[in-house]
């Protein structure tokens, strides 16, 4: 098993672009979760699914879409970039309700110029 | 609503002396604990996790963490560092593990090892 895999693991952005960070899973978990991690914070939730097209809002949603077309894909989509976006974006996922662990991916730095 | 708090953003130990990450947490309820690791550009790992059993957990790579309810306190400790060790700690506070999206982090714990 891959584990959890994320594309690109770094990019550099314009301001007012947008692009699409990649999240796949190979567990057939039913969660899947998106955070941020800013420097010298914790990580905070952006959007979370748990399962195949559904999909709600976590901590710091503003800015972010997300969708969930089949079990193992969570794309995050950044529309209009920012420099306050300029962060490590790490996805995770877990296997479903009832059990604790998260397991994660190795990130995605974006720096948006 | 959870919280949890590190007490220190950065630790630095000698090899082969203990490390201790101190963590306390905030809960209404009876919480789920986890010490999560980082490398240096790597995803989080799951070090060890508290869920209501015993209170004394081991986790990976000879970490071991005590659930002390009176203290609020979940504390993250190694007899003797290893070089391997140095890396970022994230403690996790969940109050409702069963459900969606309730894991709150701390800001993280920087561990360096010297030789």
């Amino acid at each position: 098993n891959a584990g959890v895999t994320q594309t690109p693991k770094f990019r550099i952005l314009k301001i007012g672009q947008s692009m699409t960070l990649q999240c796949t899973q190979d567990m057939n978990h039913n969660y899947m979760y998106w955070y941020r991690q800013d420097p010298g914070m914790g990580l905070k939730l952006i959007y979370y699914s748990v399962g195949a097209g559904i999909t709600d809002k976590g901590e710091v949603p503003n800015g972010y879409n997300v969708s969930r077309s089949t079990t193992e894909d969570f794309p995050l989509r950044l529309e209009l970039a920012a420099p306050s976006q300029t962060s490590v974006y790490f996805c995770a996922s877990k296997a479903g309700l009832g059990t604790d662990t998260q397991y994660f991916g190795p990130g995605t730095r974006l720096t948006v110029l | 609503a959870q919280s949890v708090t590190q007490l220190d953003s950065h630790v630095s130990v000698s090899e082969g002396t203990p490390v201790l990450l101190r963590c306390n947490y905030s809960s209404s309820y009876s919480p789920s604990l986890f010490w999560y690791v980082q490398h240096p550009n790597k995803g989080l790992q799951l070090l060890l996790k508290y869920t209501s059993a015993a209170t004394l957990v081991k986790g990976i790579n000879g970490f071991e963490a005590e659930f002390k309810k009176s203290e609020t306190s979940f504390h993250l400790t190694k007899p003797s560092a290893h070089m391997s060790d140095a890396a970022e700690y994230f403690c996790v506070v969940s109050e409702n593990w069963y459900n969606n999206n309730d894991m709150r982090f701390g800001a993280g714990t920087r561990l360096t090892v010297k030789p």
